[in-house]
């Protein structure tokens, strides 16, 4: 089945450092691929995504890009910030082969110290 | 003008009581989901509904009933709640099925004594 393997986290970086989030996956199809973001006491929401190989998403000074022969998408952002911290959620979505549910990896907390 | 709105935002009850966690979307989706998040953080569908229709039943409990009177509403019933129910329920809307993006609400925290 679908899976999605994150980094260990958590994650603790200065301000303005560099970030990088592993994420690797194993599908059957064509996946999309997602980072969500999960700030303190609040629901998901999107980040960013990429729905074919080689695309780059980006958001908020936030990329990812989708490379099929690696399987992975890592999160990156040259700058980090406080209001960075949060919890990180890659994840695919498998519609090919009628899977059109969100396969979620564990989360990698994110805290950004001043 | 919330998107996804859940209620209640907390709920503390105790074992063998049966509860229920409603959601409500407002963006004209189609497709509605459960997921719930346990202590770790770590997130997993529960059911999924197109158009009143249920189409994910993830090898849920069948103490879990999910109810959905129209497209924009998706309730989940509990009935004789354990200890392991305590987490925090999410739901989520797409605009169709399949879609890429799915939109989630604030999320219910339950807690089972």
């Amino acid at each position: 089945g679908d899976s999605v393997t994150q980094m260990e986290g958590p994650v603790t970086l200065s301000e303005e450092a560099f970030l990088t989030i592993n994420c690797t996956y194993t599908a059957t199809g064509y996946p999309s691929l997602f980072w969500y973001v999960q700030y303190p006491g609040e629901g998901l929401q999107l980040l960013l995504k990429a729905t074919k190989a080689d695309d780059k998403g980006s958001n908020k000074g936030f990329e990812a890009t989708y490379r099929k022969e690696t399987t992975s998408f890592h999160l990156e952002k040259g700058s980090v910030q406080v209001s960075d911290s949060a919890v990180y959620f890659c994840a695919l979505s498998d519609l090919g082969f009628g899977n059109e549910k969100l396969t979620f990896g564990t989360g990698t907390r994110l805290t950004i110290i001043p | 003008d919330t998107a996804v709105s859940q209620t209640p935002k907390y709920l503390v009850t105790q074992m063998g009581n049966d509860k229920s966690i409603k959601c409500e979307q407002n963006l004209g989706h189609d497709t509605m989901y459960w997921y719930k998040q346990d202590s770790k953080k770590f997130l997993k569908i529960m059911f999924s509904y197109n158009n009143k229709e249920l189409i994910i039943n993830e090898t849920v409990p069948n103490r879990f009933s999910p109810k959905s009177p129209d497209k924009a509403h998706l309730n989940l019933h509990i009935n004789s709640l354990e200890l392991g129910d305590s987490a925090v329920y999410f739901c989520a809307s797409s605009q169709v099925r399949g879609a890429y993006e799915q939109y989630f609400g604030p999320g219910t925290r339950l807690t089972v004594t």
